[in-house]
């Protein structure tokens, strides 16, 4: 399995854009790479998925170099209510991602 | 489509006890799995059910066990509950295959 790293933590003021780095130096070929997001107390929630270069949907933005040894989670002009853990897994098909979401990143959004 | 649904919501035991947790998956969804989460150790994987087998497994000891029934809606039980399983139980359920977990809001348990 592929073992992703990620900052502890990260601190944003409201509007700026926020850009999250997970490393994943050991990613296989069939390996997709997948962000959730979790607030206290809940379970986490799928933001957004890619394979490789970019991927973009209605609240975030994922970018993937070619190497794909790394990806940046992107939340463009963040509010209060972005605060929250981010997890980073990298899997293939078959659920392997499921066996460790590590320890996230805990963004806090500042007024 | 409702989502998935935990029972639980909260519970409180005593060391030595036992509890068992439950989980109903979104429809449709045929893989189940559980997940720990402490301050201290973050998310952890305990076991991943898929049409009533055990498919995957994480380092846990013995008393944590599970089941899944025909109907996808799984269960885990903890025996000779210790302090240290005071935690937020999470199920999450995917389509067979996928890797799109969809989660429950989860079961806090308190060992007293």
């Amino acid at each position: 399995l592929a073992k992703t790293t990620q900052p502890i933590s990260m601190d944003s003021y409201e509007g700026q854009e926020v850009n999250i780095t997970c490393s994943h130096n050991n990613i296989a070929t069939n390996d997709y790479i997948t962000w959730y997001q979790q607030f206290p107390s809940q379970g986490p929630r799928f933001i957004i998925q890619g394979y490789k270069t970019k991927v973009t949907n209605e609240v975030a933005s994922l970018f993937i170099p070619a190497d794909r040894k790394s990806s940046t989670l992107s939340l463009p002009r963040v509010s209060l209510s972005d605060t929250a853990v981010y997890y980073c897994l990298v899997g293939d098909d078959f659920g392997n991602e499921k066996l460790t979401f590590g320890t996230g990143t805990r963004l806090t959004i500042i007024p | 489509k409702a989502g998935v649904t935990q029972t639980p919501r909260y519970l409180i035991k005593t060391r030595g006890q036992q509890v068992t947790l439950s989980c109903s998956p979104i429809s449709g969804h045929r893989s189940v799995s559980w997940y720990q989460q402490t301050p201290g150790q973050g998310l952890q994987f305990l076991f991943e059910y898929f049409s009533e087998t055990q498919r995957n497994k994480g380092n846990f000891p013995g008393r944590f066990s599970g089941r899944q029934f025909s109907n996808s809606r799984s269960e885990m039980n903890v025996s000779t509950l210790e302090l240290g399983d005071s935690a937020l139980y999470l199920c999450a359920s995917s389509l067979s295959g996928e890797d799109k977990l969809f989660f429950g809001e989860g079961s806090r348990l308190t060992v007293l």
